[in-house]
């Protein structure tokens, strides 16, 4: 029953070390977005695929990149992971976009924790 | 540029009360979205509604309700008879039209405490 999958829910690396987060959906959704969620604040858009295009948000830091192979499954890589960005990673999957905005489903996200 | 505004940071009030939750946003475009989302404890964002901005009727979901009015940018949603667990961290969030899929702009919630 499963629709926005994450894995691992939690995720351990060590300062430096390069880490990879999943997403898949079972929506068949056209779009798929990575939010970054530091503790009580909210969510803040990293980038989105819109299909193989990639939309990166303009404060992105660079040490944060993005893999889409398929319409399943997304990634989100973090090349040097510093202190500052252990938080919360929420994939979120639309059916499409243009003027209609649609709903976005969650997944649990992942927490990660750098050491 | 596009901002949401949730003033309540944390709201506690004791079960079978009723709740509102306040959002003001602001945005330049005349088409956009407003949302908002349930955060449990567990951390997935749950989606609750969705209202466009030519669509002012407000709307009732069970024990709840949105109140939307442009003139004051404001969507505020309201819990009747709350429960234990209504309790959660909610979000108020906007996208707008003319931007197609670039996400969402979420405020900075409100935890939301009910007590038995």
């Amino acid at each position: 029953d499963a629709m926005v999958i994450q894995n691992p829910r939690y995720q351990v690396t060590q300062f430096g070390k390069p880490v990879t987060l999943s997403c898949s959906q079972t929506l068949n959704h056209n779009v798929m977005y990575w939010y970054q969620q530091k503790s009580s604040q909210a969510p803040k858009l990293l980038f989105h695929y819109y299909d193989k295009d990639f939309n990166n948000e303009a404060d992105t830091p660079d040490n944060f990149q993005s893999r889409r192979p398929n319409t399943s499954f997304c990634f989100l890589d973090i090349r040097s992971p510093g202190l500052g960005d252990a938080a919360m990673y929420l994939c979120a999957t639309s059916r499409d976009r243009g003027r209609a905005a649609n709903e976005q489903f969650f997944g649990p996200g992942t927490r990660l924790t750098v050491l | 540029a596009q901002k949401v505004t949730q003033a309540q940071t944390e709201i506690s009030v004791v079960e079978k009360e009723d709740v509102t939750l306040d959002c003001v946003y602001e945005t330049r475009d005349t088409t956009y979205y407003l949302f908002w989302y349930k955060q449990p404890p567990s951390g997935e964002l749950v989606f609750l509604i969705r209202r466009n901005s030519f669509d002012e009727q407000n709307e009732i979901s069970g024990r709840y309700s949105w109140n939307f009015q442009k003139s004051t940018s404001s969507f505020n949603f309201t819990i009747t008879a709350s429960q234990v667990v209504d309790s959660a961290v909610y979000f108020c969030a906007l996208s707008e039209g003319g931007r197609g899929a670039d996400g969402l702009t979420f405020g900075k919630g409100t935890h939301l405490i009910i007590q038995p």
